[in-house]
């Protein structure tokens, strides 16, 4: 079966430090994808990233970077200099096909 | 360009109504999802449609809930004989294929069974 785990219900942190968000996942298939989308306050999802199982390569965009490990099966998420404007709830995601299964999500707020 | 819109935003009904929630994917887009969430959740996966052929419907919590999806474009969820507990946000997504594309997903649909 396939599972997605984020710890962390929420985190609150001060405008411009740094914070991780954690994404520990779990299965059996050896092709599949993970995803980072951001539910803010509005409640639209919107993508972040897809990164499939074969590249490990971390990636960096902007403040924004994630750390893909298949060791140890994590895919975490991590926000430099956060903002105010980043406070939302971030979902981690997997699919081995087209079903996403997503976690629980973590509530980040940013606080001025 | 438009992304996937959903109407309406938001509908109250009484329990035991009949409620329609609609989806408008990204125009091209020919996989279209239905996902649900409910308060402190992710979503998650009721259907997925490639073209006008609901491919799995595995996610339908009973057969109170139906989609349909006639033309390969607008999609629309049936939930028949609503109870308190279909209240959630119903979510859709449309991605370009399947498989490994990423999803867009819609502004959603609160629903509210009183």
């Amino acid at each position: 079966a396939q599972k997605v785990t984020q710890a962390q219900t929420e985190i609150s942190v001060v405008e411009k430090e740094d914070v991780t968000l954690d994404c520990v996942y779990e299965t059996r298939d050896t092709t599949y994808y993970l995803f980072w989308y951001k539910q803010p306050p509005s409640g639209e999802l919107v993508f972040l990233i897809r990164r499939n199982s074969f590249d490990e390569q971390n990636e960096i965009s902007g403040r924004y970077s994630w750390n893909f490990q298949k060791s140890t099966s994590s895919f975490n998420f991590t926000i430099t200099a956060s903002q105010v404007v980043d406070s939302a709830v971030y979902f981690c995601a997997l699919t081995g096909t087209y079903k996403y299964i997503f976690g629980t999500g973590t509530r980040l707020k940013v606080l001025a | 360009g438009a992304g996937v819109s959903q109407t309406p935003s938001n509908k109250v009904t009484e329990k035991g109504k009949y409620v329609e929630l609609r989806c408008d994917p990204i125009s091209g887009h020919t996989a279209l999802y239905w996902y649900r969430q409910s308060l402190g959740q992710g979503p998650e996966f009721l259907i997925y449609f490639q073209g006008t052929g609901a491919a799995d419907d595995s996610g339908l919590p009973n057969d109170r809930f139906f989609a349909v999806r006639p033309e390969g474009s607008v999609s629309t969820l049936k939930i028949q004989r609503t109870e308190r507990g279909d209240s959630a946000v119903y979510l859709c997504a449309s991605s370009l294929s399947q498989g490994d594309d990423e999803q867009y997903f819609g502004p959603g649909t609160r629903l509210t069974v009183t």
